[in-house]
């Protein structure tokens, strides 16, 4: 089973340019997430995608981040413009509920950003 | 804020159970405690989760206090892959908004 494919896997730019970042959950998962993490943090949750419906984007900054996953599929996160404190690595996810209760997330490798 | 807390760090010598714990004495009845650990430079991988009972799969074995307000991974034969931060989370069983919601983690290292 393929895993969950993200690119690019490493950007560099300089601060007030935009960067877009690609995910492609594992086929069949209707469940989409997308987080940030920061060197010596924990992810942390930007948005929630429930086929292509915004579940949660309540820790989104909505001022300079944007996501969509328009067909339920593949999922786009864009930064416009970068600041300084946005260097982190963007990691997607994806999962499928098996049923009324559990189910794990599956990561994709990241793409670290460094905003210079 | 993240609703489990977990020791900063730990160290395991090779061939040697390593004793991950994690303490979520706020679980409540409907929530799972889920086990995921990050090696350098990946994303953070699935381990085991538990709802009340202990559980074992190929990767690990989860033990969760009666009460439920704690729990322990156990990594039966720690071997220098198993070097990575690991993280317990709770969530909920169905249902309702969730935020996962990872802390920092315990940075574990195998040593030889």
């Amino acid at each position: 089973e393929a895993g969950v494919a993200q690119s690019p896997r490493y950007k560099i730019i300089e601060k007030r340019q935009s960067v877009a970042f690609w995910c492609n959950p594992i086929s069949g998962h209707a469940t989409l997430y997308w987080y940030q993490q920061i060197l010596g943090q924990g992810p942390k949750l930007l948005i929630q995608f429930q086929n292509n419906g915004v579940v949660d984007d309540s820790q989104l900054p909505k001022d300079r981040f944007s996501a969509e996953r328009l067909k339920g599929v593949d999922s786009t996160l864009k930064i416009q413009p970068a600041k300084l404190e946005d260097s982190a690595v963007y990691l997607c996810a994806s999962s499928f509920p098996q049923g009324a209760s559990d189910y794990e997330q599956y990561f994709g490798p990241g793409t670290r950003l460094t905003v210079t | 804020d993240a609703k489990t807390t977990q020791p900063t760090s730990m160290d395991c010598a090779e061939g040697r159970a390593a004793n991950l714990p994690c303490n979520h004495s706020t679980i409540s009845g409907n929530e799972y405690v889920y086990w995921y650990r990050q090696i350098h430079s990946q994303g953070p991988q699935y381990i085991i989760h538990g709802l009340k009972n202990n559980e074992t799969n190929e990767m690990a074995s989860l033990i969760i206090t009666e009460d439920r307000k704690s729990s322990t991974l156990i990594l039966p034969h720690a071997t220098l892959r198993d070097t990575a931060v690991y993280y317990c989370i709770v969530r909920p069983i169905s249902g309702g908004s969730y935020i996962p919601t990872f802390g920092r983690g315990t940075s574990l290292i195998v040593h030889p």
